[in-house]
């Protein structure tokens, strides 16, 4: 199985600050059409997962732009650029390149 | 608005056996792959089952393959998960999520969940 390692497990920001979530898969996520398949998740407190990112880099419709998603073959990144009170909670990668589907640990967002 | 609806969880014994649905709505449901994804409590997300379109690409994790059967009723808008030989580490949140991507390669909605308890 394709092992999903995000880091810090745990992150405190100032409200204003940016943020930034590492994800690192054991395999490369480029499948053999070319198109690389990682997701992010966002899991507030008390709710259900919501999708930010596809695909690496594409935002969904929606969420807000201080939200971006960069990386490649095995290494990815999260970045929040101004965080937001909003945006406390746990966020989780995904890998879509491979069966069966993994998440990361998730990585704890608190605002200070 | 999409919409996907969990029911059917509670508090079973180890060795038990329940049936989770999700009723789908707001989207044309027979188009869609599906999936269950669970979270035990303070835990992370965990992929348990994925279908496809018309159920005949089935996926199961190892933790629940043989004892776990993911079904789909297109007419009804409807996706199950029917659970036997329920185990203590089975307790979770169990969530209905819809396939999205190339290859159902993501997920774009996920329900509220259902809870299931396993515990004597």
């Amino acid at each position: 199985d394709v092992v999903m390692t995000q880091s810090p497990l745990s992150l405190s920001v100032t409200l204003g600050q940016p943020a930034s979530i590492s994800c690192r898969s054991s395999q490369s996520l480029v499948y053999s059409d070319g198109n690389t398949y990682l997701s992010w998740f966002q899991q507030r407190p008390g709710q259900s997962p919501r999708r930010l990112i596809y695909q690496v880099s594409n935002r969904d419709s929606g969420v807000p732009d201080r939200f971006s998603g960069s990386g490649s073959g095995t290494d990815f990144t999260l970045k929040i650029s101004s965080v937001e009170a909003e945006d406390v909670g746990v966020y989780y990668c995904m890998q879509g390149a491979h069966w069966p589907r993994t998440f990361g640990q998730g990585t704890k967002v608190e605002v200070k | 608005e999409v919409q996907l609806v969990e029911s059917g969880g509670g508090l079973v014994q180890p060795g038990g056996s329940l049936r989770l649905s999700c009723a789908a709505s707001g989207f044309t449901f027979s188009s869609y792959t599906m999936y269950w994804v669970r979270q035990a409590p303070g835990k992370g997300l965990e992929w348990i089952s994925y279908i496809s379109i018309s159920s005949s690409t089935i996926y199961y994790s190892d933790s629940v393959k043989g004892r776990f059967t993911i079904s789909r009723d297109n007419a009804k808008n409807s996706l199950y998960l029917q659970m036997n030989s329920l185990r203590d580490e089975d307790t979770a949140m169990y969530y209905c999520a819809r396939g999205a991507g190339d290859y159902d390669s993501s997920i774009d909605y996920w329900g509220q969940g259902t809870l299931v308890t396993v515990s004597s």
